[in-house]
C-alpha cells in the first residue's frame, strides 16, 4: 500500500510562514490533501490539488507538488494562533481509499 | 452542509464488553470508512463500505467487524473490547467514483476508553 511520510511537530511564531512537508510513495496518487484537526475534533479538508497541477493557491494556503520527488508541501501565509492544530498530509490513489500521514502537529507561539 | 455524527463523544468500558460505535452520515454517501487515530501513527484504517451490506478490510480490522444495513448508517463493533482498543475512532464518508475528488468527510470522533 501506499506510505505517506512527514514530519510530526512544527513550532512557529506568529506573523510567519509556516511550511509542512510530506513525501508519498505511489506515482499513481491522483489527488493529494491537506486536512486540519483542531483539538477534540474531526479532520476537517482545507484543500486538496490533483496531480497535473504544480501549485494551488486559496487566500493564506499555498500547495507545492513536485511529482518527480513525490513531495507536497502546505504553506500557510502570516501564521494566527487559530492555526495551532494538527495537519495531516492524504493521497488517494485507488480503491476509494485514503493514506494518511502521521500528522504534524503545529504550534504557533507568540 | 455535509454531516457525518457519531453517537458518542466520550466513551468508557470495561475488557470484554461488546461495544457499539454509531456512524450516520446525511448526504447519501455511498462509501464510509473506520480508522483509528493514535499519537505518532495518524490514522489507520480499520474498515470501509462501498455499498450497502458490503464491507473491505482495512490495514488494522483484527478485534473489529462492522455492519452496514442502511446506506445512511455504518457501525463499528468490539465484539470484545480490550485495553489496546483504547483510542479516538473517526468516521468518515464519501461520494462514489465519478463525482468528484474523491474527498472524505469526517465525525467528530468518539474518545473510547477501555479499562
Amino acid at each position: 500500500g501506499e506510505d505517506v511520510e512527514q514530519s510530526l511537530f512544527l513550532s512557529v511564531r506568529e506573523g510567519d510562514s509556516s511550511v509542512i512537508n510530506c513525501t508519498y510513495t505511489d506515482s499513481s496518487s491522483t489527488y493529494l490533501y491537506w486536512y486540519k484537526q483542531e483539538p477534540g475534533a474531526g479532520l476537517q479538508l482545507l484543500t486538496y490539488i490533483f496531480s497535473n497541477m504544480d501549485m494551488k493557491q486559496d487566500q493564506r494556503l499555498t500547495v507545492l507538488l513536485n511529482k518527480k520527488d513525490k513531495h507536497l508541501s502546505l504553506r500557510i501565509a502570516d501564521t494566527q494562533t487559530g492555526d495551532s492544530a494538527i495537519y495531516f498530509c492524504a493521497a488517494f490513489s485507488n480503491d476509494y481509499k485514503l493514506s494518511f500521514g502521521a500528522g504534524t502537529t503545529v504550534t504557533v507561539r507568540a | 452542509d455535509v454531516k457525518v455524527t457519531q453517537s458518542s463523544r466520550y466513551l468508557v468500558k470495561r475488557t470484554g464488553e461488546k461495544v457499539f460505535l454509531e456512524c450516520v452520515q446525511d448526504m447519501d454517501h455511498e462509501n464510509m470508512f473506520w480508522y483509528r487515530q493514535d499519537p505518532g501513527l495518524g490514522l489507520r484504517l480499520i474498515y470501509f463500505s462501498y455499498d450497502v451490506k458490503m464491507k473491505e478490510k482495512g490495514d488494522i480490522p483484527e478485534g473489529y467487524s462492522v455492519s452496514r444495513e442502511k446506506k445512511e448508517r455504518f457501525s463499528l463493533i468490539l465484539e470484545s473490547a480490550s485495553t489496546n482498543q483504547t483510542s479516538m475512532y473517526l468516521c468518515a464518508s464519501s461520494a462514489s467514483r465519478g463525482q468528484g475528488n474523491w474527498e472524505q468527510f469526517f465525525g467528530p470522533g468518539t474518545r473510547l476508553t477501555v479499562l
